[in-house]
């Protein structure tokens, strides 16, 4: 068990609609990061926060966004969703630089 | 960011050693190196990080060269449960999670 909490575990919704995906990170750690892992993509950086505040930004569509709360759990937006944002959809957590600690991800299906 | 390539696949037999090289050629002085195993449907684990030289925890061995433009992961005396992929990631500044994940090799140990 990584101590990384995300929820759901599955969601099935349709094209252009909007949902959240919250993840908790293991506790003590205060980085958290988004992932997005497609079959024709592999593992892709989405966004990193660091104690609240954004510290790095990788592939992230402008569709997408992200927050750290003050209790430090995440929530990664997705809007006018299309099929091809199908994917699972990762967050780990760490103390500082390297992600260590990955959930077991949402499984996002668009139809 | 420093790009990372690896085989797609490897095969080897229950009680080998079994050593899977990265390459990272753009790799840049505040770079780390750290390797994951991932399950089908489940996040990917942190296996081991390392800078330089050698690095050895209860699970795998990494070895850097002095140029430290690859890396081996090496996995001793592998059993049927290692089978998993496994992905170098190149971590891009010690705090920061801009990172780039390789395609990741799918070893397969056989009995």
């Amino acid at each position: 068990d990584s101590g990384v909490t995300q929820t759901p575990k599955h969601l099935i919704t349709a094209t252009g609609q909007r949902v959240t995906l919250r993840c908790s990170p293991r506790s003590g750690d205060l980085s958290v990061y988004w992932y997005q892992q497609s079959l024709d993509q592999g593992l892709q950086f989405l966004i990193q926060y660091y104690n609240g505040e954004e510290r790095a930004k990788g592939n992230i569509l402008e569709r997408f966004s992200a927050q750290q709360f003050p209790d430090l759990h995440s929530e990664l937006n997705l809007s006018s969703l299309e099929l091809g944002d199908s994917a699972l959809y990762f967050c780990a957590s760490s103390v500082g630089g390297v992600p260590l600690h990955f959930g077991n991800g949402t499984r996002l299906t668009v139809t | 960011l420093a790009k990372t390539t690896q085989p797609i696949s490897m095969d080897s037999y229950e009680g080998q050693e079994v050593n899977i090289t990265c390459s990272h050629n753009n790799i840049a002085t505040n770079d780390y190196i750290t390797w994951y195993q991932q399950f089908p449907s489940q996040g990917p684990r942190f296996i081991i990080q390392g800078y330089k030289t050698k690095v050895t925890n209860e699970v795998a061995s990494l070895f850097i060269p002095a140029d430290r433009k690859s890396s081996t992961l090496s996995l001793p005396r592998v059993s049927l449960s290692d089978t998993a992929v496994y992905y170098c990631l190149v971590v891009f500044n010690t705090n920061a999670g801009k990172s780039t994940f390789g395609d990741g090799t799918t070893l397969t140990v056989k009995p």
